[in-house]
């Protein structure tokens, strides 16, 4: 089946340095990844996904992700991070057997300011 | 705008007694889900539902139940003999293909046992 793993819990980050969110998958198949934000208390909310083209995907509110097949990793970045960043950031990867997506576990963005 | 609206938004559930937890999309998505979140375990599933009329146990069924009457509906019932339902639960949707933004969430339902 397919997965996502979310190695860190939680990324502390100075507000204006560069935010990375680390993912990895494994997928039988073409992946399609998909990241997602979550703030407190509300629902998760699309940032990017890669499902072909190029390996830099540009998403919302200045994130970007990376498709590095070889290291089967789709990290999210951003390269100045905001105080308003702070939130929990899921990774997730589609399952082509049940065609449902299978998500991380999240990573909780700290950013200090 | 089309989405998905879960209702309410905060719920209270006595000891022993079964609650409904409302999810309605406007999106004409054929795919419904329930999730469960509790403070650092992610998102667990529930139910889901792929068409009308049919659903299938998710990893964490025992004590829920639901309904799909309808393409625009998919309901949550926390029964009685879910003994520990205090949590965060997300309703989300998906159209058959994946050239969206694979699932669309509502903005949750935050039960609390009494």
């Amino acid at each position: 089946a397919q997965s996502v793993a979310q190695p860190e819990d939680q990324v502390n980050v100075a507000e204006g340095n560069p935010l990375t969110v680390k993912c990895t998958y494994s997928v039988s198949g073409n992946p399609y990844l998909f990241w997602y934000v979550q703030y407190p208390n509300r629902g998760l909310q699309f940032l990017l996904k890669y499902i072909t083209g190029d390996n830099l995907v540009k998403g919302s509110y200045g994130f970007e992700a990376e498709f590095n097949k070889s290291q089967t990793s789709f990290h999210l970045k951003k390269p100045s991070a905001l105080v308003s960043d702070s939130a929990l950031y899921f990774c997730a990867v589609r399952d082509g057997g049940n065609n449902r997506l299978a998500f991380g576990k999240g990573n909780q963005v700290v950013v200090i300011p | 705008d089309g989405g998905i609206t879960q209702s309410p938004k905060y719920l209270f559930r006595k000891e022993g007694q079964n609650v409904t937890l409302s999810c309605e999309q406007n999106l004409n998505h054929d795919a419904m889900y329930w999730y469960r979140q509790d403070p650092g375990q992610g998102l667990r599933l529930i139910y889901y539902s792929q068409i009308v009329n049919d659903f299938q146990k998710g990893d964490i069924a025992e004590g829920y139940s639901v309904s799909r009457e309808k393409k625009e509906s998919f309901p949550l019932t926390v029964t009685s003999a879910q003994k520990n339902p205090t949590a965060f639960y997300l309703c989300a949707s998906s159209s058959e293909g994946w050239k969206g933004n694979g699932y669309t969430f509502g903005s949750g339902t935050r039960l609390t046992v009494v």
